[in-house]
């Protein structure tokens, strides 16, 4: 299996665009994650799906931010219109389920910079 | 709410040295727990999982440990490398609350 997928992995866009953050989990795991990591902040849990449905939003700054997950292999983290304050890097990251054996896999990352 | 520490946040070690990471914990209602190594500008690559009922794990020259009833976790590295410096996060699997990471520690591991 490939990973954890994600795209871009670098984006660069000016205040008041939209950004869109891309992930495709490793098949065959239910849960998908999106972290945002700063260095202020660490690493922050901002949404989490289970076979596609959102279970908890709670860490979503605000209604800028909104995330997708139209079927099991694909994921989409927006955020419009964007801010300087939402510059950091972006994980999305998969497990197959909430058990004690189960890994956390992460993609290597969106890093986004608003201008 | 879970909450979860690391100590030291920063570490710089002489090449060889053996070292310990330490993870703390406030809940001890937890499937597992896991620790991580993040390279600057990388992502987060998982080294070892320790699961509820397990006591340590072990791969190379890593051993993690866990004690749930203190809250506690230890990430040793024996004869550290240069190739080692990164910074390790923990993460524990809660029933009810998914992951929760500790803020990292930050090692140097000087040639």
């Amino acid at each position: 299996d490939a990973g954890v997928i994600q795209s871009p992995r670098h984006e660069v866009t000016e205040m008041g665009q939209e950004v869109t953050l891309r992930c495709k989990p490793i098949s065959g795991h239910d849960y998908l994650f999106w972290y945002r990591q700063t260095m202020m902040r660490g690493l922050e849990l901002l949404i989490y799906f289970n076979n596609n449905v959102p279970i908890d939003d709670s860490g979503m700054p605000e209604d800028r931010f909104s995330a997708k997950m139209p079927n099991a292999s694909f994921s989409t983290l927006k955020i419009q219109p964007s801010e300087p304050r939402d510059s950091a890097v972006y994980f999305c990251a998969s497990t197959p389920q909430f058990s004690g054996a189960n890994v956390l896999t992460f993609g290597a990352g969106s890093r986004l910079t608003v201008l | 709410k879970q909450e979860v520490t690391q100590i030291p946040a920063a570490l710089s070690v002489p090449e060889g040295e053996n070292l310990v990471l330490n993870c703390s914990f406030t809940d001890s209602a937890i499937y597992n727990l896991q620790w991580f190594r993040q390279d600057p500008g990388k992502g987060l690559t998982s080294l070892l999982l320790i699961q509820s009922s397990q006591r340590e794990q072990t791969s190379g020259r890593l051993n993690a440990s866990l004690d749930k009833s203190s809250g506690r976790s230890t990430l040793y590295i024996a004869a550290s490398q240069p190739g080692d410096s990164a910074t390790y996060l923990c993460a524990v699997g809660n029933y009810g609350q998914n992951f929760v990471f500790g803020p990292g520690t930050r090692l140097s591991v000087l040639p």
